[in-house]
């Protein structure tokens, strides 16, 4: 059964970073992309980017170019993302997902991030 | 960049009822659209992709249809485990549907 399990609830000051994790079982990482989505409820769903976690090949969406780098650990199965310089914009729950190009097969559970001195 | 707008925003409807979702695309995505359910504290479910393909366990009361610039979610034969809200997204960006939160009657 493929599951993303997605790390623990998160509070960080302004202009401050967070690492999130996302850990698959059930399946390789390499075997599909990894993508990020940022859900705030008055703003809906935003797709940040995807990581290749064969490759390392990353593609972001333009408005998070700046903001979220993305990385992959093969050896324990593990996807990341990381966010910079963060405002209050940047308090959302966080998701991550696997799938190709086009779409997405499955979800992590999210995560909340909140940004707030 | 290309814009979903989904409609209605929320819906209310008596099991067995029968239920339409829409998204409308700013410009043709060519069938490139795909369907997710996320129930209440869960995280989202692939319903639906190239506009009418079923997912691998997903009921067949669910169906998607449309073209062009515009596609609809069905789903027959309302069940009370049908709760959730509904999003589109289209594959170009990645752009989503705003959602449809339904709801039983």
């Amino acid at each position: 059964e493929v599951q993303l399990q997605q790390s623990g609830p998160e509070l960080r000051r302004p202009g401050s970073s967070v690492k999130l994790s996302c850990k698959a079982s059930g399946y390789s990482i390499t075997d599909y992309l990894m993508h990020w989505v940022k859900h705030r409820p008055e703003h809906g769903l935003e797709w940040i980017g995807w990581i290749d976690p064969e490759d390392g090949e990353t593609k972001y969406a333009q408005k998070f170019q700046s903001k979220a780098t993305l990385t992959a650990d093969t050896s324990s199965n593990t996807a990341y993302m990381q966010l910079s310089s963060l405002t209050s914009e940047d308090t959302a729950t966080y998701f991550c997902a696997s799938g190709d190009r086009r779409y997405f097969d499955y979800w992590g559970q999210g995560v909340m991030v909140t940004v707030s001195s | 960049d290309i814009r979903m707008t989904q409609s209605p925003a929320s819906l209310s409807a008596s099991l067995g009822e029968t239920v339409n979702i829409e998204c409308l695309a700013s410009e043709d995505i060519y069938s490139d659209l795909a369907w997710y359910q996320q129930k209440p504290g869960k995280s989202p479910q692939l319903l639906i992709y190239n506009a009418n393909s079923l997912q691998n366990g997903v009921p067949s009361r669910f169906s998607g249809s449309g073209s062009g610039t515009q596609y609809s979610l069905k789903i027959n034969s309302l069940q009370s485990e049908d709760v959730a809200t509904y999003f589109c997204q289209q594959y170009n960006n990645y752009t989503f549907g705003s959602g449809t939160k339904l709801e039983i009657k």
